[in-house]
């Protein structure tokens, strides 16, 4: 069974970088590995997603070793807003070829002035 | 486009009794997920739909069941509620159901909080 796990908090100051790992020890073989990000009374959304190396996009870069047993979000100069609970997501293939999704507990991450 | 629409938002409801929430996915999105989320378990997959099937199942018990609609629409019922089953349910959308390999990004709607009193 796949378990994801992550640091529970992380505390920032605007402007720093923020790095999240998650580790992921028996991620799918194919599998990709998602980020999402979740304020309040609100649905998760996605931010980036990456299969192996490195991907980045506008907002976040995603780093993903070779054994793909980890990945670690990276958001640039962070700000207040970003103050938010991240995860992590990835899939387990069931021996009947079916997807369970699985989130990681999630890191409440706290950005102060 | 409109985003992912979850009916009710806010639902009180008796143990023992029964509950069906709505969903409605982005426009073309053929596949719809739920997840439960609760403070002491966190994000969990419950199920999802595509084109009218059930394609992947968490671990849930029976008590759990959902169907899709030919326009995508789903629903998810609970029945004989438990004091355990209060949380956020979250329905998301996607263009295509999740297989090996794949790469796709869901949209999540706001959610339904349940409260079983």
């Amino acid at each position: 069974l796949a378990k994801t796990t992550q640091p529970i908090s992380m505390d920032s100051y605007e402007g720093q970088e923020v790095n999240i790992t998650c580790s992921h020890n028996n991620i799918a073989t194919n599998d990709y590995i998602t980020w999402y990000q979740q304020f309040p009374s609100q649905g998760p959304r996605f931010i980036i997603q990456g299969y192996k190396t490195k991907v980045t996009n506008e907002v976040a870069s995603l780093f993903i070793p070779a054994d793909r047993k980890s990945s670690t979000l990276s958001l640039p100069r962070v700000s207040l807003s970003d103050t938010a609970v991240y995860y992590c997501l990835v899939g387990e293939e069931s021996l009947d070829s079916s997807y369970k999704l699985i989130f990681g507990s999630g890191t409440r991450l706290l950005v102060r002035p | 486009k409109a985003g992912v629409t979850q009916t009710p938002r806010y639902l009180i409801k008796t143990r023992g009794q029964q509950v069906t929430l709505s969903c409605s996915p982005i426009s073309g999105h053929r596949s719809v997920s739920w997840y439960q989320q609760t403070p002491g378990q966190g994000l969990q997959f419950l199920f999802e739909y595509f084109s009218e099937t059930q394609r992947n199942k968490g671990n849930f018990p029976g008590r759990f069941s959902g169907r899709q609609f030919s326009n995508s629409r789903s629903e998810m019922n609970v029945s004989t509620l438990e004091l355990g089953d209060s949380a956020l349910y979250l329905c998301a959308s996607s263009l295509a159901v999740r297989l090996a390999g794949d790469s796709y990004e869901q949209y999540f709607g706001p959610g339904t909080r349940l409260t079983v009193t």
